[in-house]
């Protein structure tokens, strides 16, 4: 049982390139979220999507889309990279309950 | 939305003392309280979670107490062991839609 699935674990970019995180879960979870993660921030909210076909902006939106393809995946573009968005990304899905989490992606923008 | 803040941001014990990590919210209508841990390079996990109708739960060494007048809730891990240092994270969700709120993360280190 996989949970929640990141695609890449690892990625490089410079500035102004573009590039698309992907996540899977098979949860058959409603509610997925994008956060990132940054030192003494803890993790803010990004986008989620409380059903497929509807996505919604969370804490930190600007400089990101996403896409609620199907009920599984959930996907998060940049359009063009700043330094400021080298962080640590984390997908989550849920129902009732708590989040579970993928293992994240390591983004570093140069 | 809510207010989330999370005391104290690390912690160090000496295995087998306790550890107690503290969260308070500014909303009165928050209805559940997870309580995450996050290994190294890894996402975080959920290890107990408390209801707003509950006072106190506990799992083995691990105990959550809420307590919703002060509007505060706290993590308590009894016997500590080396693999319990990770960073933990409270989280405050709301009645309305399924969006958590985080607190920003305890740092805790068990010295053998």
């Amino acid at each position: 049982n996989a949970g929640v699935t990141q695609t890449p674990k690892f990625q490089v970019l410079k500035t102004g390139q573009s590039m698309t995180l992907q996540c899977a879960q098979d949860m058959n979870h409603n509610s997925m979220y994008w956060y990132r993660q940054d030192p003494g921030m803890g993790l803010r909210l990004i986008y989620y999507s409380a059903s497929e076909g509807t996505t919604d902006k969370g804490e930190v939106p600007n400089g990101y889309n996403v896409s609620r393809l199907n009920k599984r995946e959930f996907s998060l573009r940049l359009e063009s990279a700043a330094p400021s968005q080298t962080s640590v990304y984390f997908c989550a899905s849920s129902e009732v309950s708590g989040y579970t989490f993928g293992s994240g992606t390591r983004l570093t923008v140069v | 939305g809510e207010n989330v803040e999370q005391h104290p941001s690390t912690l160090s014990v000496q295995e087998g003392d306790s550890a107690v990590i503290k969260c308070t919210y500014s909303d009165s209508a928050s209805n559940y309280f997870p309580w995450y841990k996050q290994e190294l390079g890894k996402g975080p996990q959920l290890i107990i979670d408390i209801r707003s109708n509950v006072g106190e739960k506990k799992d083995q060494r691990i105990a959550v107490t809420l307590n919703k007048t002060a509007k505060h809730f706290s993590l308590h891990i009894t016997e500590t062991q080396p693999e319990d240092s990770a960073v933990y994270f409270c989280a405050v969700r709301l009645p309305t839609g399924n969006q958590f709120y985080f607190g920003t993360g305890t740092s805790l280190t068990v010295i053998p």
